[in-house]
């Protein structure tokens, strides 16, 4: 069964560093979307992603954010200068049919 | 304004029955998605329902409801591995595209 991948499984880095977070969304969707979960609080939208553009974002996805597809399989979600409150799983999610299949998240953690 | 509520938690016995309820406001709805989460793990898709009534796959059953702004997840036979987490989520659509609007699920405990 094709499944979304995500790397690293867990990253952890200096506050105001710059962090990138990896998937690979299924081969023959085209909906793509980065959500996020703070330990112990709900999964929220982050952004979504079509056709190598951005198509919403939601008042989390400030200037410090960015995702782009720089090759056609994998997609990316930059952090410029992480803050302590970025600690969080981030989770890509990728849409065929009627449901949104989610990779296994990365656990980013600023310290 | 976007809301979506569910009870926080609920318990239930090894083989009984539980139902767990959620009731959303959103603008551009366009379908009701369950998803199953364990803690540190990534949400499982369970169901989905669009049109109203009652979508079946096995042990989970779903329930809309759109003029009430209702729907239900019906949980039969329970099993200790099905103590986790469980997320309503909305699909909005807005400006040609979906984002999924989740509520902050409702925690089921299941004991022998």
């Amino acid at each position: 069964e094709p499944e979304v991948t995500q790397t690293p499984s867990h990253q952890v880095t200096q506050m105001g560093q710059e962090v990138i977070l990896r998937c690979v969304p299924i081969s023959n969707h085209l909906y793509f979307y980065w959500y996020r979960q703070i330990l112990g609080q709900k999964v929220e939208f982050l952004v979504s992603f079509y056709n190598n553009e951005i198509s919403e974002k939601s008042e989390i996805f400030d200037d410090q954010f960015s995702v782009e597809r720089p090759d056609g399989s994998n997609f990316t979600l930059k952090i410029r200068s992480t803050k302590l409150e970025d600690s969080a799983m981030y989770f890509c999610a990728s849409e065929g049919e009627n449901e949104q299949y989610f990779g296994p998240g990365t656990r980013l953690t600023v310290t | 304004g976007q809301n979506i509520d569910q009870p926080t938690e609920m318990t239930a016995t090894e083989g009984a029955i539980v139902q767990i309820n959620c009731t959303y406001q959103t603008s551009g709805f366009n379908g009701l998605f369950w998803y199953q989460q364990h803690a540190g793990e990534a949400p499982t898709f369970l169901s989905y329902n669009v049109l109203d009534g009652l979508e079946e796959k096995g042990r989970f059953s779903s329930f809309l409801s759109r003029s009430k702004g209702y729907s239900y997840l019906l949980l039969k036979e329970l099993q200790m591995k099905d103590s986790a987490s469980y997320l309503c989520a909305v699909r909005s659509f807005s400006g040609g595209y979906n984002k999924l609007i989740f509520g902050a699920g409702t925690r089921l405990a299941v004991h022998p």
